[in-house]
């Protein structure tokens, strides 16, 4: 069983719609869960940390935590564009961040 | 804001050469980590290293070595490289709630 579980996608939603991406975990131990975004080519950005249970939002970006049910989600309101990319899960590992096989967003406009 | 720079964007080399890769962090991190990025496979850590001339071997580090004489410099060598060591291959350093910054990236092509 892969740590960071991820729906590889793509994931299409039209443009100006809320955009839902779901990663489930299986180290219950993790205290820290990111999510980071990569454009084809490109290394993946930081876009979003969350390190308790519940909603931490910035700008149009909502991280979700639920520990007791071991899954992270990131909602993207207003999608754009400019938002197709594939997303990245992780979370902190023993040695260094255990990343998701990502999930790709397509924002048609 | 972070900064994490690598030698270079794109290399070409041939079948048994060694190659250095290096990258450089600007925030005085003292973790840092090699990963290699292959479609379907997702991102393998390679090697790590938490302090000076300290490192520790990743998920895939055969093949590999690194060096780390500075804190802000950390290198990935390939002794000779090999065809199956075309990838893209992206360092990150830690910061200190455990998130990690990437640098751009090389991708590295042997031929």
């Amino acid at each position: 069983q892969k740590e960071v579980e991820q729906n590889s996608g793509p994931l299409s939603v039209p443009e100006g719609a809320i955009a839902s991406l779901n990663c489930t975990y299986s180290d219950r131990g993790s205290q820290s869960f990111f999510w980071y975004r990569q454009y084809s080519g490109k290394s993946p950005e930081l876009i979003m940390s969350i390190y308790s249970n519940g909603d931490k939002e910035d700008g149009r970006f909502t991280a979700q935590l639920n520990k007791a049910s071991q899954y992270v989600s990131l909602l993207i309101r207003d999608s754009q564009p400019s938002d197709s990319a594939t997303y990245l899960c992780a979370q902190t590992g023993r040695r260094a961040l255990t990343f998701g096989s990502g999930t790709r967003l397509q924002v048609q406009p | 804001d972070v900064k994490v720079t690598q030698s270079s964007r794109y290399l070409v080399k041939r079948t048994g050469e060694k190659v250095f890769l290096e990258c450089v962090q600007d925030m005085d991190h003292e973790n840092m980590f090699w990963y290699r990025q292959d479609p379907g496979l997702g991102l393998r850590l390679i090697y790590f290293s938490y302090d000076v001339k300290m490192k520790e071997k990743g998920d895939i580090p055969e093949g590999y070595s690194v060096s780390r004489e500075k804190k802000e410099r950390f290198s990935l060598i390939l002794e000779s490289a090999s065809t199956n060591q075309t990838s893209m291959y992206l360092c990150a350093s830690r910061g200190v709630h455990y998130e990690q910054y990437f640098g751009p990236g090389t991708r590295l092509t042997v031929t």
